[in-house]
């Protein structure tokens, strides 16, 4: 992995189903790795910073876990409600600069 | 109230003319970034700041400048240089590089 890859690029679930993303990374030099999430109209908003292999990090219904080791990290949505509607955007920080996926659209239907 | 802000919200732009965006901050933060946007893309760093009077080229620096005077400030300038300017361009701003990045509402310029 050379660059930061975020998968699904776009999602569309029922409102309650549970959900997860993927951030994958490059796993050399790594420093810190970042979750936002981005609503329309709205600024990113961060959730989580992870830094130690084997991080789990919780707010509320959402979820995230890092493995530095293999570069990839997990965003999970438990009961998606409509307002968990956004881009998640993940972010690997190294040397001072962050680099940023595509991010994530999650769009939750009533 | 403490946060990010950036001006103006849209700004139009004849082609070859040099047009600076403002970031300011009052969260008293060391690290400041700029990022642009384009459609279907993620944000892509043009240059960043970890201390006033110093500043890095970030993946895509051609055809931008900035300045960082003062720890509130980042004043990004795109010149005629840069060939497709026309994009939405973030400001965020840290404690430092390890931590929670914040950001402005942004700016969408249009080059025309």
């Amino acid at each position: 992995i050379l660059n930061v890859e975020q998968s699904p690029q776009s999602l569309h679930v029922q409102e309650g189903d549970s959900t997860n993303f993927t951030c994958s990374f490059p796993s050399s030099n790594f420093y810190a790795l970042h979750w936002y999430r981005w609503e329309t109209a709205k600024s990113p908003e961060a959730l989580f910073v992870m830094t130690l292999n084997g991080d789990e990090k919780k707010k509320g219904r959402i979820s995230a876990t890092l493995n530095t080791k293999e570069g990839y990290s997990y965003l999970y949505i438990k009961g998606s409600q409509p307002e968990d509607s956004a881009t998640y955007l993940c972010a690997r920080t190294n040397a001072g600069k962050s680099t940023f996926g595509d991010g994530t659209t999650l769009t939750v239907k009533p | 109230d403490g946060g990010i802000t950036q001006s103006p919200k849209y700004l139009f732009r004849k082609e070859g003319q040099n047009v600076t965006l403002s970031c300011e901050q009052n969260l008293n933060h060391d690290a400041m970034y700029w990022y642009r946007q384009d459609p279907g893309q993620g944000l892509r760093l043009i240059y960043y700041s970890q201390i006033v009077n110093d500043f890095q080229k970030g993946d895509i620096a051609e055809g931008y400048s900035v300045s960082r005077e003062k720890k509130e400030s980042f004043p990004l300038t795109v010149t005629s240089a840069q060939k497709n300017p026309t994009a939405f361009y973030l400001c965020a701003s840290s404690i430092a590089r390890r931590y929670e990045a914040f950001f402005g509402q942004g700016t969408r310029l249009t080059v025309v």
